[in-house]
């Protein structure tokens, strides 16, 4: 049974960098068919997707528009997991994120999500 | 781009069926079969209920069904029961890298 476990810190200070990792069990971050997501949620954006990470010979990154410039998702094979990274947060970032895959990552449907973190953006 | 239009709310008896609606554009819902429509209960992360607009992945009830036609998307769901009792999400593939979620639908079972 597949399963992504999300783990990272709650709290971040605007203008600091907001970090979470996804562990992956049951499915490999190098999959061929698969892309590996961060969806965030929020009362203000509803569901937003940010990002994918996935492997076809070579490492390739997706990013939103809308957090283009202050995004960056890596792969770590050695831990079979991935990471969001978010730079220069302000309080509109405040939201549940999840990791999330796609199964086939032509077919852009999330087929399996993590439990979610809430992260909270405030001094 | 603009998030996909779906009703604030919707609610229905039980037994009875429901249809949710999920309008989009022309570059987004109406030109792609890369619809999908998600499940979430209060506090918990969503589940896939449809994909490719009308296909349901193993373990959902076949009570669920979903469709399109040109701009709009629409989820069903038959024989209302209690546990349906959730916000509906719909999403659409919007062309290179990109994918729009709707505002959400909260489902009240009477």
């Amino acid at each position: 049974q597949v399963q992504l476990q999300q783990s990272g810190p709650g709290l971040v200070k605007p203008s600091q960098t907001l970090s979470l990792t996804c562990a992956i069990s049951g499915d490999s971050v190098s999959s061929n068919i698969a892309a590996w997501n961060w969806i965030r949620q929020s009362p203000s954006r509803g569901l937003e997707w940010l990002g994918r990470t996935y492997y076809r010979s070579k490492w390739y990154n997706d990013y939103a528009v809308s957090v283009k410039s202050r995004i960056t998702i890596n792969p770590d094979t050695s831990k079979n997991q991935f990471s969001l990274q978010l730079n220069s947060v302000t309080p509109e970032d405040t939201a549940v994120y999840y990791c999330v895959r796609i199964e086939v990552a032509a077919y852009w449907y999330f087929d399996l999500w993590g439990r979610g973190t809430l992260v909270t953006v405030s001094s | 781009q603009s998030a996909l239009t779906q009703p604030a709310s919707v609610s229905g008896s039980p037994g009875q069926s429901i249809t949710i609606s999920c309008t989009g554009t022309s570059s987004d819902v109406g030109s792609h079969y890369l619809v999908s429509w998600y499940q979430q209960h209060p506090g918990k992360a969503p589940k896939l209920m449809i994909s490719e607009v009308s296909k349901r992945p193993s373990g959902v009830s076949n009570r669920f069904s979903g469709s399109k036609s040109g701009n709009t998307a629409s989820l069903t769901i038959s024989g209302l029961q209690t546990e349906d009792e959730a916000h509906y999400y719909c999403c659409s593939y919007a062309g290179g890298t990109s994918v729009v979620f709707g505002g959400g639908t909260k489902l009240t079972v009477l």
